[in-house]
């Protein structure tokens, strides 16, 4: 099975910074990686795929990037709404898999 | 309005068993492979079972096969999750989400596009 690993695992950053997660695969998922984004009590919400394809309707300023085993999303000015916690999930492989989940905070 | 809605979720004892139902409206159901997902009080994200769109085609995570089932009814846009034998770790909101494949530059990737608001299952004596 392909495992994810997020880091940082949390982080507190300012309105109008940039923030970097990462993401990295066991091994090579090509770019079969899509990110996530969930608010508390909701349901999480599609962001990025394809590694750096931008979803419908999000923001510019959430981008992805990477291939193989490395990957990164990036918010590149941080807003009071991207408060949540955010996963990256693979769909290289059976079985499908998440990353165990970033949570930003707004100082 | 294009949406997922879960219902059936609750409060079982170990060894038990439940069935979740996910009603899709909005958009054509059978066309679409759906999943579900669940999550753990405080954790994160797991993916539990996948079904194609004609149903032929079906996947389990380890930690629930032989107890759980995935099943679908496209004439009443329904996906259901059976689950038996039920354990304290499969405490969880369960979600149903829509897979939805898209293609770039000439590959086919495969994202969970819609996603319902999510039934909780709580199994404990």
């Amino acid at each position: 099975d392909i495992q994810l690993t997020q880091s940082p695992s949390s982080l507190s950053a300012s309105v109008g910074d940039r923030v970097t997660i990462t993401c990295r695969a066991s091994q090579s998922i090509r770019s079969y990686l899509n990110w996530y984004q969930q608010k508390p009590g909701k349901a999480p919400k599609l962001l990025i795929y394809a590694a750096s394809s931008l979803q419908g309707g999000v923001p510019s300023r959430f981008s992805g990037g990477g291939s193989g085993t490395d990957f990164t999303l990036t918010i590149s000015s941080l807003q009071p709404e991207d408060f949540a916690t955010y996963y990256c999930q693979q769909s290289y492989s059976i079985p499908l898999g998440f990353g165990g989940g970033t949570k930003v905070e707004i100082k | 309005e294009v949406q997922l809605v879960e219902s059936g979720g609750g409060l079982v004892k170990p060894g038990g068993s439940l069935r979740l139902s996910c009603e899709a409206s909005g958009f054509t159901f059978r066309n679409y492979s759906i999943n579900w997902v669940r999550q753990a009080p405080g954790k994160g994200l797991e993916w539990v079972s996948s079904i194609t769109s004609s149903g032929s085609y079906i996947d389990y995570a380890d930690s629930v096969k032989g107890r759980f089932t995935i099943s679908r009814d496209n004439a009443k846009n329904s996906l259901y999750l059976q689950m038996s034998s039920l354990r304290a770790e499969d405490t969880a909101v369960y979600y149903c989400a829509r897979g939805h494949p898209i293609w770039v530059a000439e590959l086919l990737f495969d994202t969970f596009d819609l996603w319902g608001q999510g039934t909780l299952v709580t199994v404990s004596p």
